[in-house]
């Protein structure tokens, strides 16, 4: 049972650039978010999923943008990247009826240079 | 601005010692509030959670304490171990779009 996977798990953009992270879960749960963690300020929601087709923005969704066109997967794209996007990025996905219990991936590690 | 405050942002205890972590939150539309571990190199997981109904919950080692009237709540890590050196992070959930928010972590360090 995979879980939540997300690919790459390291990755170097030039200031600029853009890129796709990915998310996957096989536990056929209906929500799925994007987390960044920076030392010192924790896990920061920018973008979440109630299902496929619906997405809405978090607490820092400025330069992300998501889709969630089936349950499965849930990419994080950066549209231009920037020296403060570089942080760790997870994926979580969690199902109906289970308040607060989130199941995370092993994050994506991005440096923007 | 923060939702919720967690202290101390690192903690250093002797194996077999109490380790304790807490959390104090404003806003009282919060209806679940998970601890998750997180260990080097690895995404955080759901460690014990206790509803605003509930004063204590207990699992092995891992009590939450919670008092609604104070808006906190606190883990307890007894008899702790090195295997329990981690980052541990509250949380709060509201609503029925899994929105978590997390504390800004505590590293903790068990030392033999």
């Amino acid at each position: 049972n995979a879980g939540v996977t997300q690919t790459p798990k390291f990755q170097v953009l030039k200031t600029g650039q853009s890129m796709t992270l990915q998310c996957a879960q096989d536990m056929n749960h209906e929500y799925m978010s994007w987390y960044r963690q920076d030392p010192g300020m924790g896990l920061r929601l920018i973008h979440y999923s109630v299902g496929a087709g619906i997405t809405d923005q978090g607490e820092v969704p400025n330069g992300y943008n998501v889709s969630r066109s089936t349950t499965e997967d849930f990419p994080l794209r950066l549209l231009s990247a920037a020296p403060s996007q570089t942080s760790v990025y997870f994926c979580a996905s969690t199902q109906e009826g289970r308040p607060g219990e989130l199941f995370f991936g092993e994050g994506s590690r991005l440096t923007v240079l | 601005q923060q939702q919720v405050k967690q202290s101390p942002q690192s903690l250093i205890v002797q194996k077999g010692g109490i380790s304790i972590i807490n959390c104090a939150y404003e806003n009282t539309a919060f209806d679940y509030f998970p601890w998750y571990q997180q260990f080097p190199g690895k995404g955080p997981a759901l460690l014990i959670a206790i509803r605003p109904d509930v004063s204590e919950k207990k699992e092995g080692r891992f009590t939450i304490s919670f008092n609604k009237s104070a808006k906190q709540f606190s883990l307890h890590i007894m008899d702790s171990q090195p295997g329990d050196s981690a980052t541990y992070f509250c949380a709060l959930h509201s609503g029925g779009y899994q929105k978590v928010t997390f504390g800004i972590g505590t590293k903790l360090q068990v030392i033999p």
